[in-house]
């Protein structure tokens, strides 16, 4: 099976440019979440989705970040103008909540650099 | 609110050796889920191992165990026959049995890990 799918692998854009991160879930799981990783804060929730619908954005960190999910199969995460301080990993998580202890599986990621 | 704290940002371990991995966590619920990923260069998140609070048998998958100690909210990683693959950053994570916004994973800042050949 196909684990968690992440596009693109790297971006590397400029300042003031529109940013979109791609993650297509595990085939079957209904809960998707974002995670950012940086070197100050490490790894915190961003958002998380629930059978499309956005539960928690608590963690997005501004207006400038936006996700959707329009279907089960597809979520992105956009950032909107993108800054240097957005430079960081980006991943993508899908779970079935109720089977093997809720574990969380990841993407391999999206590294940003905003220069 | 919940936190994990790993207290050794870096360990080192000679090939086939064992070395254990901190962490302990702040909560005041009876049952969650704890999580040890493993973070090699690649950068991918993969998960190690996986412990209900609910069951005290502490778990095991091969050459890795933990040691879980609800009382202490201790939850450390043991690595037996250490490989030189084994070489990564350790994230121990913490989730809440309950669903809403509990169903986000809080990490630990991570212990890098080294293994000398």
């Amino acid at each position: 099976d196909a684990g968690v799918i992440q596009s693109p692998r790297h971006e590397v854009t400029e300042m003031g440019q529109e940013v979109t991160l791609r993650c297509k879930p595990i085939s079957g799981h209904n809960s998707l979440f974002w995670y950012r990783q940086t070197m100050m804060r490490g790894l915190e929730l961003l958002i998380y989705f629930n059978n499309n619908v956005p539960i928690d954005d608590s963690g997005m960190p501004e207006d400038r970040f936006s996700a959707k999910m329009p279907n089960a199969s597809f979520s992105t995460l956009k950032i909107q103008p993108s800054e240097p301080r957005d430079s960081a990993v980006y991943f993508c998580a899908s779970t079935l909540p109720g089977q093997l202890q809720e574990t969380q599986y990841f993407g391999p990621g999206t590294r940003l650099l905003v220069l | 609110a919940q936190t994990v704290t790993q207290s050794q940002p870096e360990m080192s371990v000679q090939e086939a050796e064992t070395v254990t991995l901190s962490c302990t966590y702040d909560t005041s619920e009876s049952d969650y889920y704890l999580f040890w990923y493993k973070q090699p260069p690649s950068r991918q998140m993969i998960l190690v191992i996986r412990q209900e609070a609910y069951k005290q048998q502490n778990a095991t998958e091969n050459r890795f165990s933990v040691n879980f100690q609800k009382a202490a909210k201790s939850f450390s990683l043991k690595i037996s026959d250490s490989q030189l693959g084994d070489a990564a950053m350790y994230f121990c994570a913490y989730r809440s049995i309950w669903g809403g916004s509990n169903y986000k994973l809080t990490f630990g800042k991570g212990t890098l890990l080294t293994v000398n050949p």
